[in-house]
This record gives structure tokens, sequence and C-alpha cells, in this order.
């Protein structure tokens, strides 16, 4: 089993949807996650951060289910510029805290 | 929010040449950098992680001799490519992490990429 694992889409949604990832982890012992976003031919950049069983962040619900290890992350009243690849990411604790990037979900959104 | 800059942002070279990018964080201290590869349509993969003034750790299948990383300062991490060929093409981006701060935040640099031809 992969150590991230996410669906690759593409998820093609018009405006206004809303479009829901999912992303599984194999550690057990992860305490925290993250979702960046990442922009064609750019650094990915932060999103969201999840410590507890969920975070919030107006259009944006990250949601974290550790009994079937898995985080997801809702996206409410996409825009066009909500297009990107989101990549779930996972922190191996101890030692310098490496992060382990799931291979991203695109989503493309349309008018 | 802190600031992660590399350069150059994009070098064509030569096979067998050997290509340096360096990272830099810009408005913090940085005791550990991260160093990157993304090949397309595929995720990033960790090469190595760097702590200033100690050897950098690498990840399983990464060739140390064939990267080399010097992080000198809490500021500065170079990765160089040495004698690099065709297939080292690739998107390289590394990241920093907040001296003292709390959590795994890391904060990525724009990227650099790399064409061998």
């Amino acid at each position: 089993r992969k150590e991230v694992e996410q669906d690759p889409g593409p998820f093609n949604v018009p405006e206004g949807a809303t479009v829901a990832f999912n992303c599984t982890y194999s550690n057990s012992a992860s305490q925290s996650f993250f979702w960046y976003r990442q922009d064609c031919r750019k650094e990915p950049k932060l999103l969201m951060s999840v410590y507890s069983s969920g975070n919030e962040d107006g259009r944006f619900t990250a949601q974290l289910n550790r009994a079937s290890q898995y985080i997801s992350l809702l996206i409410r009243d996409s825009k066009l510029s909500d297009s990107a690849t989101y990549l779930c990411v996972v922190p191996v604790s101890g030692g310098y805290n490496k992060l382990i990037f799931g291979a991203g979900t695109r989503l493309a959104v349309h008018p | 929010g802190a600031v992660v800059s590399q350069h150059p942002s994009r070098v064509i070279c030569k096979s067998g040449t050997s290509v340096k990018i360096e990272c830099r964080s810009l408005d913090f201290q940085a005791t550990t950098m991260f160093w990157y590869r993304q090949f397309p349509k595929q995720s990033l993969m960790l090469m190595a992680t760097s702590n200033e003034g100690s050897k950098a750790t690498y990840e399983q299948g990464v060739e140390k001799d064939k990267f080399l990383i010097n992080h000198a300062s809490l500021t500065l991490s170079t990765l160089t490519v040495t004698s690099a060929h065709p297939e080292d093409s690739s998107f390289y981006i590394c990241s920093a992490r907040l001296a003292g701060g709390l959590g795994e935040t890391q904060y990525f640099g724009p990227g650099t990429r790399l064409l061998v031809l």
C-alpha cells in the first residue's frame, strides 16, 4: 500500500459546484496532515492543515477520519481559480519531519 | 509569510556538465531544508534533508555522490547535480523549515526547471 494515495482525477466541474477529494494514508501513527495546492509548473502552496477531526476555512473544509485513515477536502462554490492539483501531504513523525506527498488530484473548474 | 527563493529558475545544460541550484530563506533562518524532485505528472519526491552544518540525509535510491548538498548557513542550501544526464531533467524544489518553528510547516521555493540535452 502506498504511503499516501489519492484519486488522480481529473475532476471536471462547473463553476459553483461542490467537489470532494479523498486521500488515504498508511501510517496510523501520523498526527497531522496537510492539503497543498499546486498550479501548473509552480511550487506547492499550503492550503490547509488538519490536526484534529477537521478544519474549515471559507469554502474549504478538510476532514480527518483516523479510524479509516483518510482525509478529505471539500470545496464549495467552486471558482475558476480553484483549478489546480491538490496534494495530500502526511508528515513522517520523528527526525526532521519529512513530508510524504500524494500524487495529487487534478481539478478543472469550467464556466 | 516566510519566503524561500531558488536560483536559477530554469537551466538548460549539456549532458555531462554540473549544475548548481541555490535555495535561500529570505526572511527567516532555516536549520533544515529539503530537496525534492518532481517529474511530469508525478508528485514531489523527497531527495534529501539538509541540515545546517552537517551532512545531508539522502532518501533511498538517491545517489549522494551525484546530488551534492551543502548547507553552509542558516539561510542557504545548495544542490549540485554532477555530470547531469537527460534523465536528470526534472523540476527541483527546495523547502525550508523555520528554525524553532512549531509543527511541520515547510515553505517552498519556486522551483528550478532543469533540462539536460
